[in-house]
């Protein structure tokens, strides 16, 4: 079955950039979403199908998706960017099924 | 501004069935736009998919949870439910009910979650 993988924890200084990598076999031929979750609440949807924002979501918050890896890029990273991130793929190949990566927290030093 | 809430009982005993309903605020249940959606996670791990429902009560689940799991939607009341049988311990978690645009964008509102514990 597929598997979409992204490293356990990432960590950055305030000001830069992080980079929250989402691996799966021929990713890019799909549609990645990727959600913010803080301790305590619900997931935030951040980035829709590879790099659209929702409404609301700060232009720091950026997607890509080529070949093998997705990636959620958060520039000029702040504090309160602190959180663990989730990919999430629709799996085609099944009728109507939706797949989450393991989930990424990001820690600002 | 859309809401959705989760309720339901917050302690299952094994073996028994977990219920929950989400209510969603706009009535937008009954909309072609839309499918509604349930995740869990259980405490301190990650996101799992449970199932996801169509107005006209075309339902589609995840294949490892097929077997113990039922959704329905009440249009009138603006409501989508979620039954999963025969609980263990393993699926003690926190469950959210979700939008999910039929345009396949991912889940874009979330009810804020409730927690249910399986225990004797």
């Amino acid at each position: 079955s597929y598997v979409l993988t992204q490293p356990p924890s990432v960590s950055v200084a305030p000001g830069q950039t992080a980079r929250i990598t989402c691996g799966g076999n021929n990713i890019g031929i799909k549609s990645v979403h990727w959600y913010q979750q803080k301790p305590g609440q619900a997931p935030v949807l951040v980035v829709h199908d590879d790099s659209d924002r929702p409404s609301g979501i700060p232009e720091r918050f950026s997607g890509s998706n080529s070949r093998n890896t997705a990636t959620l890029s958060i520039s000029m990273v702040e504090a309160g960017d602190e959180a663990d991130y989730y990919c999430q793929m629709w799996d085609s190949s099944s009728d109507h099924y939706w797949m989450f990566g393991g989930g990424t927290k990001l820690t600002v030093l | 501004h859309l809401q959705l809430q989760e309720s339901g009982p917050g302690l299952v005993k094994p073996s028994e069935t977990l219920s929950l309903t989400c209510t969603v605020s706009d009535g937008s249940v009954r909309s072609s736009s839309y499918y509604w959606g349930w995740i869990r996670q259980p405490p301190g791990k990650g996101l799992e998919w449970i199932g996801s429902i169509y107005y006209t009560g075309n339902t589609f689940y995840n294949p490892s949870l097929k077997s113990r799991v039922t959704m329905s939607v009440d249009t009138s009341k603006s409501q989508f439910s979620l039954k999963v049988k025969s609980v263990t311990a393993a699926d003690t978690a926190v469950y959210y009910c979700a939008r999910e645009p039929s345009s396949s964008d991912g889940f874009d509102y979330w009810g804020q979650g409730t927690l249910v514990t399986v225990s004797s």
